[in-house]
């Protein structure tokens, strides 16, 4: 079972780069990284999911190395709305999945 | 398009009894996964369902099983609950070709006394 390493929490300006790195050291050759935005009483909501390289859509960019041991989640200029925990996921070939405790992002006015 | 729909929103149960959850997914998905989550973690995969199957299951104990319908709708089954079982229960719907893009509902937070 794919484990990931997230920092516990982040704080950040409104209008900042906000970057969260995910260590996942046993991560499958199939396997794609995902990541999920949660708000306080909703299930997870889907980011963005790459699987090398650098992937970018209209709320996030996904940057992957090339040993695929980490992944960064960038988040452009956030607002106070962007308050939430973020989780990285990594699929281990086998349907299961390992949320971990998600990184806390505060962004302050 | 509706989502993924999950019934009731709350629930409140005693120490011993049982108790369903149920969980219609997003339109088109064809495969469910429940999830616990408790106060302050991160979701815990329970089990996955597909064609009416469990395909997947995760450290939880038998005392929590599951039903898949034809029409892909799914209900988790708790038994002789604990103070433990106390959290958010969460279903997830997807396609099996892209299990990893789930599309979660918005919970049944279950509070056992």
């Amino acid at each position: 079972l794919a484990k990931t390493t997230q920092p516990i929490s982040m704080d950040s300006y409104e209008g900042q780069e906000v970057n969260i790195t995910c260590s996942h050291n046993n991560i499958a050759t199939n396997d794609y990284i995902t990541w999920y935005q949660q708000f306080p009483s909703q299930g997870p909501r889907f980011i963005i999911q790459g699987y090398k390289t650098k992937v970018t859509n209209e709320v996030a960019s996904l940057f992957i190395p090339a040993d695929r041991k980490s992944s960064t989640l960038s988040l452009p200029r956030v607002s106070l709305s962007d308050t939430a925990v973020y989780y990285c996921l990594v699929g281990d070939g086998g349907n299961q999945f390992y949320f971990g405790t998600g990184t806390s992002l505060t962004v302050i006015p | 398009d509706a989502g993924v729909t999950q019934s009731p929103t709350h629930l409140i149960k005693t120490r011993g009894q049982q108790v369903t959850l149920r969980c219609s997914p997003k339109s088109g998905h064809d495969t469910v996964s429940w999830y616990q989550q408790a106060l302050g973690q991160g979701p815990q995969f329970i089990f996955q369902y597909y064609e009416e199957e469990e395909r997947q299951r995760g450290n939880f104990p038998d005392r929590f099983s599951g039903h898949q319908f034809p029409n892909y709708s799914s209900e988790l089954n708790v038994n002789a609950l604990l103070l433990g079982d106390s959290a958010l229960y969460l279903c997830a719907s997807s396609f099996r070709d892209r299990f990893e893009k789930l599309f979660f509902g918005s919970g049944t937070q279950l509070s056992v006394l």
